[in-house]
C-alpha cells in the first residue's frame, strides 16, 4: 500500500530534550514535507526537501532541524523542544508532477512540557 | 503575507443534500489548487485539484469551480453522506517559480451531515 510512516503517533516530552520524529514514503517521492497543524493557523509548512540532500525551509522553520539522507526518509529533529513546539504534526511527500498532491502521513501528536 | 482563507468555519447539511464549500485566495500567482478532507485522527487526504488554466474538473461526486477573476475557489460535494463529515481544507501552491513545492493552507471548514 503507498502511504507515508510517520512514528511515534503520540509523543509527551520534556522541556529541552532531544528528539527526533521519523518519516517514511514507499512511493519512491522526490518531494517531502513537514507541517504543523494548529487549532486556528491550519497546516503551516516547517521545511521541505526536493530531493536526496536538497532542504530548505518552509514558513515556521525555527527549532527545528531535518535532514534528507535517502529519498524514503525525511525525519524531524526537535534540538531542545520547547512547550511551543507542542502540535500536530504532519510529514507529506510527492512526486515532481504536482499533480494528485501530497500525500500525508496519519500524523505526530507532540507535547512538550 | 499572502493567504487562503474560508468564508464559513462550520457547515451543516442534511444527508443526500448538496454541499458547497467556498475558499477566497489571494496570491494571484497561484497556479494549482488542492481540496483535502481531513477526519477526526487523520491526516488530510487528496480529494481533488484544479490548475489555473481551467475553470472546472468534476470526480465521483465532487466538483471544483475556480474563478480567476475573484480569486474564489468552490468545492461540492453531491448528495452528501455522513461519511463525507470532516474539515475541508482549500491549499494553493504557486508553481516552479514560487517554490512549486509550498502549499498555502487554508484554516479549514468542518463540514456536518445531519441525518
Amino acid at each position: 500500500e503507498a502511504q507515508v510512516t510517520q512514528n511515534p503517533r503520540y509523543l509527551i516530552t520534556v522541556t529541552g530534550k532531544k528528539l527526533t520524529v521519523t518519516c517514511s514514503q514507499n512511493m519512491n517521492h522526490e518531494y517531502m514535507s513537514w507541517y504543523r497543524q494548529d487549532p486556528g493557523l491550519g497546516l503551516r509548512q516547517i521545511y521541505y526537501s526536493m530531493n536526496v540532500e536538497v532542504t530548505d525551509k518552509g514558513d515556521v522553520p525555527e527549532g527545528y532541524k531535518v535532514s534528507r539522507k535517502e529519498k524514503r526518509n525525511f525525519p524531524l529533529i526537535l534540538e531542545s523542544p520547547s512547550p511551543n513546539q507542542t502540535s500536530l504534526y504532519f510529514c507529506a511527500s510527492r512526486n515532481r508532477d504536482r499533480g494528485g498532491g501530497y500525500t500525508f502521513g496519519s500524523g505526530t501528536r507532540l507535547t512538550v512540557v | 503575507g499572502e493567504s487562503v482563507g474560508l468564508h464559513l468555519p462550520t457547515l451543516s447539511v442534511q444527508e443526500g443534500d448538496n454541499s458547497i464549500i467556498n475558499c477566497a485566495y489571494s496570491n494571484s500567482a497561484s497556479d494549482y489548487f488542492i481540496w483535502y478532507k481531513q477526519e477526526s485522527g487523520k491526516g488530510p487526504q487528496f480529494i481533488i485539484d484544479i490548475r489555473s488554466n481551467m475553470d472546472k474538473r468534476q470526480g465521483q461526486r465532487v466538483t471544483v469551480l475556480l474563478n480567476k477573476t475573484v480569486k474564489h475557489l468552490s468545492l461540492q460535494i453531491a448528495a452528501t453522506q455522513p461519511g463525507d463529515s470532516a474539515v475541508y481544507f482549500c491549499a494553493e501552491n504557486m508553481g516552479v517559480t514560487g517554490g512549486g513545492n509550498k502549499l498555502t493552507f487554508g484554516t479549514g471548514t468542518q463540514l456536518k451531515v445531519e441525518l
